[in-house]
């Protein structure tokens, strides 16, 4: 799996947008790009995934560059219950590959 | 979304004791893994649990310590043997679910070991 790189930690005020940036620029053509998050005390969650259009879910939209080496995820309107670690990371597929989590970017939002 | 229940969430154990953790799935599924998280750290994979064979451990990690059962698709085990104080993490079963293409997470278990 190729390696991804983010920021150690965050800061975003309550009720902007959050954006979480992502490096990943051994990535190949056949890897997505995942993004989980852990809230204090519980078990990961999935966030969103794409290969190289962008995407949107109720949560969360992910940004995906042309050459596809970076990505952002975007939270449109930060709540203080966003506050967490996110995770991203590069999958071929589930079934072949296990799901490895790096150290992640803590994202603390404040009221 | 699959749903995941581990028993017990919370334990408080002496040293030299060992401790069979639970997961329990609402569905299901192929895969089945154990994480475990220490103080601080993010994830680190145990294991795969596969059905109707043995489990595969991850670099680092021996079945003798960590031995793992799946006897069904909806059911696992991992007990955590002759602990020490740097057993004291958080367990994680985790599930994958090939129709979603997705990888699903149990509530986890808290093991502090004195």
């Amino acid at each position: 799996d190729a390696k991804t790189t983010q920021p150690t930690s965050m800061d975003c005020a309550e009720g902007r947008a959050a954006n979480l940036p992502c490096n990943h620029s051994t990535i190949s053509g056949n890897e997505y790009v995942y993004w989980y998050r852990q809230i204090h005390s519980q078990g990961p969650q999935y966030i969103i995934h794409g290969l190289k259009n962008n995407e949107t879910n109720e949560m969360a939209s992910l940004i995906i560059t042309e050459d596809r080496k970076s990505s952002t995820l975007i939270l449109p309107h930060a709540t203080l219950r966003d506050t967490a670690v996110y995770y991203c990371i590069a999958l071929r597929s589930f079934g072949n590959e296990k799901l490895t989590f790096g150290t992640g970017t803590r994202l603390t939002i404040i009221p | 979304s699959a749903v995941i229940s581990q028993k017990p969430s919370r334990d408080i154990c002496q040293r030299g004791t060992s401790l069979t953790i639970q997961c329990q799935v609402d569905s299901q599924v192929t895969m089945m893994f154990w994480y475990r998280q220490q103080p601080g750290q993010s994830l680190t994979l145990i294991a795969t649990a596969n059905q109707g064979s043995e489990a595969t451990y991850e670099s680092g990690f021996v079945i003798d310590k960590f031995p793992i059962s799946r006897p069904n698709l909806t059911f696992s085990t991992l007990t955590v043997s002759n602990m020490s104080p740097e057993d004291s993490s958080i367990y994680l079963c985790s599930v994958e679910d090939l129709a979603r293409v997705e990888q699903f997470f149990g509530p986890g278990t808290r093991l502090t070991v004195l």
